[in-house]
């Protein structure tokens, strides 16, 4: 993989359901794999940076894992609630190369 | 601490013209990253500078050049503007390394006329 790829491109949940989606990279050269938050006329939010394969990051009911042998990292997002609706991105920190994001949107 | 702020928010260029963004870095970060958002590309990588010095660059022709002052803040500058720079220009901070986490700025709305 030479780009970083999000799948799926949207995503919508009803209050309530667990969801996760997934960002592929460059599994050579690994530096850091960012997530962020994305919500419509605001900036980026920072979400996660993780560095060490097998990590695990958690943010209240946000979480993330990183596998950097096989190149992936899912987010997940636990009892999505309407907040939640954004686009999520993901981006390979050796030139911060930006996934095109998956766009949440969650309906009350 | 007060966050990442960009000047202008919106700004009207002609084609041919050339334009400076300025962005102020959270206190204390040294890192400076600029990006470029439009609706077809998504978010692309220009430039990160640290301690005044480039670091790193991404994929943009050379009419894209940036610098960063002892004070952190950075300028971007777009000289011979066109259509397509047309954009979202958007600046990060971080206290050092792009694996720390970045610090967005509210961007600048560049529109070519």
């Amino acid at each position: 993989i030479l780009n970083v790829e999000q799948s799926p491109q949207s995503l919508h949940v009803q209050e309530g359901d667990s969801t996760n989606f997934t960002c592929s990279f460059p599994s050579s050269n690994f530096y850091a794999l960012h997530w962020y938050r994305w919500e419509t006329a605001k900036s980026p939010e920072a979400l996660f940076v993780m560095t060490l394969n097998g990590d695990e990051k958690k943010k209240g009911r946000i979480s993330a894992t990183l596998n950097t042998k096989e190149g992936y990292s899912y987010l997940y997002i636990k009892g999505s609630q309407p907040e939640d609706s954004a686009t999520y991105l993901c981006a390979f920190s050796d030139s911060m190369r930006f996934g095109a994001g998956t766009r949440l949107t969650v309906k009350p | 601490k007060a966050g990442v702020t960009q000047t202008p928010r919106y700004l009207i260029k002609t084609r041919g013209q050339q334009v400076t963004l300025s962005c102020s870095p959270i206190s204390g970060h040294r890192s400076v990253s600029w990006y470029q958002q439009t609706p077809g590309q998504g978010l692309q990588f220009l430039f990160e500078y640290f301690s005044e010095t480039q670091r790193n660059k991404g994929n943009f022709p050379g009419r894209f050049s940036g610098r960063q002052f002892s004070n952190s803040r950075s300028e971007m500058n777009v000289s011979t503007l066109e259509l397509g720079d047309s954009a979202l220009y958007l600046c990060a901070s971080s206290s050092d390394s792009s694996s720390y986490e970045q610090y967005f700025g509210p961007g600048t709305r560049l529109t070519v006329t």
